[in-house]
Parts: structure tokens; sequence; C-alpha cells
């Protein structure tokens, strides 16, 4: 099975702290995004990475940085928590296949609250 | 528009009943598409990929319309376990690597 981890369920974090959310996968997968959920707006994409050292932006970068060292993780930055940053993080894994591209997988999610 | 788009709901149904979502995109370059459940205060989870024109896994039919753009989802003989909010996912490669768009998702109540 697929497993998709994230250092922590739940984090309260102070208004202007830097923040590390991480996330390992154990499948070798190529391809690793981190997403935030906000009620009545679905999942959004912040940043994706397709390889190593590689990154690109989703629709709503803004406040955040990524880091991906390794193939199997992927890390979410918060340069400045504020608290609009309030939210449930939610990475995810998936192969690249035969062009395509495959279902993704996630972690567990990180409820953050930023106070 | 949104890249996909779902009838939020809920629907309501009784145990056994036959229940369908519909969901549109507006990327005619989509390649592949998924069915998602999600669990109150869970992650998603992977129900079904339709890689062609459709697929089916027991209770669960998708099937996918390209030429309207737009991908279903048929639960047969619903369970209360059923409940969950389904999302409707999009995929399509972008000079090289692939994009998954989500749409907002699809709640289901089912009921005694």
């Amino acid at each position: 099975d697929v497993k998709v981890t994230q250092s922590s369920r739940y984090l309260v974090k102070r208004t202007g702290e830097k923040v590390f959310l991480e996330c390992v996968q154990d499948m070798d997968h190529e391809n690793m995004f981190w997403y935030r959920q906000d009620p009545g707006l679905g999942l959004r994409l912040i940043y994706f990475s397709y390889d190593v050292k590689m990154k690109e932006k989703g629709d709503i970068p803004e406040g955040y940085s990524v880091s991906r060292e390794k193939k199997e993780r992927f890390s979410l930055i918060l340069e400045s928590a504020s608290t609009n940053q309030t939210s449930m993080y939610l990475c995810a894994s998936s192969h690249t296949l035969g062009g395509q591209g495959a279902g993704a997988f996630f972690g567990q999610g990180t409820r953050l609250t930023v106070v | 528009r949104k890249e996909v788009e779902q009838d939020p709901g809920p629907f309501n149904v009784p145990e056994g009943a036959t229940v369908a979502f519909n969901c549109t995109y507006s990327n005619s370059a989509s390649q592949s598409f998924f069915w998602y459940r999600q669990d109150c205060r869970k992650e998603p989870k992977l129900l079904m990929s339709v890689y062609s024109s459709g697929n089916e896994d027991g209770r669960f039919t998708a099937q996918l319309n390209r030429a309207s753009q737009y991908i279903s989802l048929l639960i047969r003989d619903s369970k209360l376990s059923d409940s969950a909010t389904y999302l409707c996912v999009v995929n399509y490669m972008n000079t090289g690597f692939q994009k998954l768009v989500f749409g907002t998702g699809t709640r289901l109540l089912v009921s005694p």
C-alpha cells in the first residue's frame, strides 16, 4: 500500500512564526503536491514538484515556499504564518503513468491553526 | 468559469437507492479523470480512475464523455457507509508534469 505520511496531525502556531510541514512518501513517486482545503473552496494547489529539487507554483503560492531535497520528502514552509493560513494542509504523491498521470495518494492532513 | 465543477449537494437518498453525480471540466486537453471519496475531517481517498470511456468497480460505475466534457459517478444499492463527499478530479499533463485539478465535491447522505 502507498503510504504518505505528514509529520503532524494538529499544529498551533503564532502569527509571524516560520512553520515547517513535512511529508514523506514510500512509493518512489515522481510527483508530490501540497494542497490546502477550506470549507466551500475545496482543495487548492499551493505548490507541486515533479522531481528532486524541482518545484512549480500552484494556484495559491503566496506566503509559502517548498523544498524537495530528496525524492521521498516534500516540505511546505510558511515563511511568516498569518491567521488566514489557518487551514487543513494535505500532501499527496503520484506516479507519472505512461504520460497520462496516475491518481494521487494523500497523507492524513495537518490541521494548522495560526493564532 | 471553474476548471472543474460539481453540484455541492447534499444528495439525500435512502438505503438501496441508485444515485448519480455529474462533473464538468473546462480543459479539453484533460487526459485522465478520477473520483475520490472524502469522509468528514479525513483525507481524500482514491475511489476510481477513468482513463477511457468508463470504469466499473462493484456498485460504482464511472463514465466519461469527452465530447461534452463531463464525467459521472453512479452508485447502485447505496449503503449507509457510502455517506461522504465525492470529489471529481481532472488530470492533464502540462509541459511534462502532471496537474491535478479538484472539484469542490458533492456531498452524499444515505439514510436508513
